[in-house]
C-alpha cells in the first residue's frame, strides 16, 4: 500500500511569514495526526483528527497554527506568522486502528530564519 | 517533564548486542512501541508489545516489559552498522472520547562502530 505522503520536503521562510504543509494519509485510515519534532527531541502531538473532526488539539498553539482535514482525507497544517522556534520537522501520521499504531510520512523540515 | 524517558546515547561495536532502555509513567498504557528514525527520514515502526506481555521476540529484536517498574527495553542482537539511528520508545494511552494518543520519549541515538 502507498505510504503517508507529505509535501513539501523542505521549506525555508523568514520569521513572520506564512507556511502550509500538506499530508495525504493511507487510504481508508480514519485517524490523522500532526506531530512537531524539534531537533534532538521526540515528536510531540499537535493535533489529531478522526475523519474530518478534531479529536485533540490541546497542544496546538492556536494563535498561530491552524489545521484542517476537509472531507476526512487530506490535511493541511498552517503557521501564520512563523517564529524562529517553529523550526522543526512536521510529521504527519495516519492510523486505521489496531495494535500496529501509526504510519508516519517522511516529514516536512521547516527552517525559519 | 517527559512522560517517557530514554537515555540520550549508546555506542556499541558491530556484532555486539545493544540494549536501549525506556521508562514510562502512565500505568494505563495499552501498547508500547519502538520506532527507528534514520537521518532525514520519518519514523519506522520496529516492533510493539501489548501491556499484558513480558517479552516479545522478532528476529534480532527482543522487547522486555517490566510493568511493575514501568520499564521497557529493546535488545538488538548482532548489531550492524545499518542499525545506527535514533530509537524512540512510545506508549499509547487511551484518552476519553478520543482515539489513542502516541506519546514519545526523547530518543536514544545508537552509534555502531565497525
Amino acid at each position: 500500500e502507498a505510504g503517508v505522503a507529505q509535501s513539501p520536503r523542505y521549506k525555508i521562510i523568514e520569521k513572520r511569514q506564512s507556511v502550509a504543509f500538506w499530508c495525504n494519509p493511507i487510504s481508508g485510515h480514519a485517524t490523522l495526526y500532526w506531530y512537531q519534532q524539534i531537533l534532538g527531541q521526540g515528536p510531540k502531538l499537535l493535533i489529531q483528527f478522526q475523519n474530518n473532526g478534531v479529536v485533540d488539539d490541546s497542544q496546538l498553539p492556536k494563535d498561530r497554527f491552524s489545521a484542517e482535514r476537509l472531507k476526512g482525507v487530506d490535511s493541511t497544517l498552517k503557521i501564520q506568522p512563523a517564529k524562529l522556534e517553529d523550526s522543526a520537522v512536521y510529521l504527519c501520521a495516519s492510523s486505521g486502528g489496531g495494535a500496529r499504531g501509526y504510519t508516519f510520512g517522511s516529514g516536512t523540515r521547516l527552517t525559519v530564519v | 517533564g517527559e512522560d517517557v524517558e530514554q537515555s540520550l546515547f549508546l555506542s556499541v561495536r558491530e556484532g555486539d548486542s545493544s540494549v536501549i532502555n525506556c521508562t514510562y509513567t502512565d500505568s494505563s498504557s495499552t501498547y508500547l512501541y519502538w520506532y527507528k528514525q534514520e537521518p532525514g527520514a520519518g519514523l519506522q515502526l520496529l516492533t510493539y508489545i501489548f501491556s499484558n506481555m513480558d517479552m516479545k521476540q522478532d528476529q534480532r529484536l527482543t522487547v522486555l516489559l517490566n510493568k511493575k517498574d514501568k520499564h521497557l527495553s529493546l535488545r538488538i542482537a548482532d548489531t550492524q552498522t545499518g542499525d545506527s539511528a535514533i530509537y524512540f520508545c512510545a506508549e499509547i494511552t487511551p484518552e476519553n472520547n478520543a482515539g489513542n494518543m502516541l506519546t514519545f520519549g526523547g530518543g536514544t541515538r545508537l552509534m555502531v562502530k565497525p
